[in-house]
């Protein structure tokens, strides 16, 4: 079974500070490592994916996520963030057997003050 | 092209009640899965269904139930409704079933058990 862990709950910054929103995995078999945004009373929105090749993938908004599979994480990251990127933060993870189902963390929650 | 759709968006049932939503996904999806988010327990898998069959189900009781139709449209079932049902329900399409398939989520179902 698959299974993360993202250790912080809540992450305080101010704006245009760098943030690291940190995820860990757990899996015996090939995964596939998404990381979702979800603002209040919405849905999820997929931010960036890694399938496969390159380690390092970015999304149109400015973050950025690294897979690192001798630690078995994949860490979001953002140089300069906006007021605007206050929200939670999923990291989710789903494996090559054919089924569709995403374990996710428990969330980390982005408040980006003034 | 439209996103998912989920009705209703908000709903208050009485414990014992049954309820059924409903999720449209994007056009030309065939896969949809659903998730339920509580504070407690966080987003947890409910089913996966493709060509109106389930394919795969969570640890979830058997009160929870859900089929798809022949235009890939799902309803999902709760009967004899309990305090902890209360929840946001997700729906989340796919072009198809499999892990490297990016899924698109709806805004949701809140569901209020009183």
């Amino acid at each position: 079974a698959q299974s993360v862990t993202q250790l912080d709950s809540q992450v305080p910054v101010f704006e245009e500070a760098p943030v690291e929103l940190r995820c860990n995995y757990s899996s015996s078999v090939s995964v596939y490592l998404f990381w979702y945004v979800q603002y209040p009373n919405q849905g999820l929105q997929l931010l960036l994916k890694y399938l496969s090749g390159s380690t390092l993938v970015e999304s149109i908004n400015g973050f950025e996520a690294e897979f690192n599979k001798s630690q078995t994480s994949f860490h979001l990251r953002k140089p300069s963030v906006h007021i605007s990127d206050t929200a939670e933060y999923f990291c989710a993870v789903t494996t090559n057997t054919g089924f569709q189902k995403l374990v996710f963390g428990t969330g980390t929650r982005l408040l980006v003050s003034p | 092209k439209a996103g998912v759709t989920q009705t209703p968006r908000y709903l208050i049932k009485t414990r014992g009640q049954q309820v059924t939503l409903s999720c449209s996904p994007i056009s030309g999806h065939r896969s949809v899965s659903w998730y339920q988010q509580t504070p407690g327990q966080g987003l947890q898998f409910l089913f996966e269904y493709f060509s109106e069959t389930q394919r795969n189900k969570g640890n979830f009781p058997g009160r929870f139930s859900g089929r798809q139709f022949s235009n890939s449209r799902s309803e999902m079932n709760v009967s004899t409704l309990e305090l902890g049902d209360s929840a946001l329900y997700l729906c989340a399409s796919s072009l198809m079933p499999g892990g490297p398939n990016e899924q698109y989520f709806g805004p949701g179902t809140r569901l209020t058990v009183t």
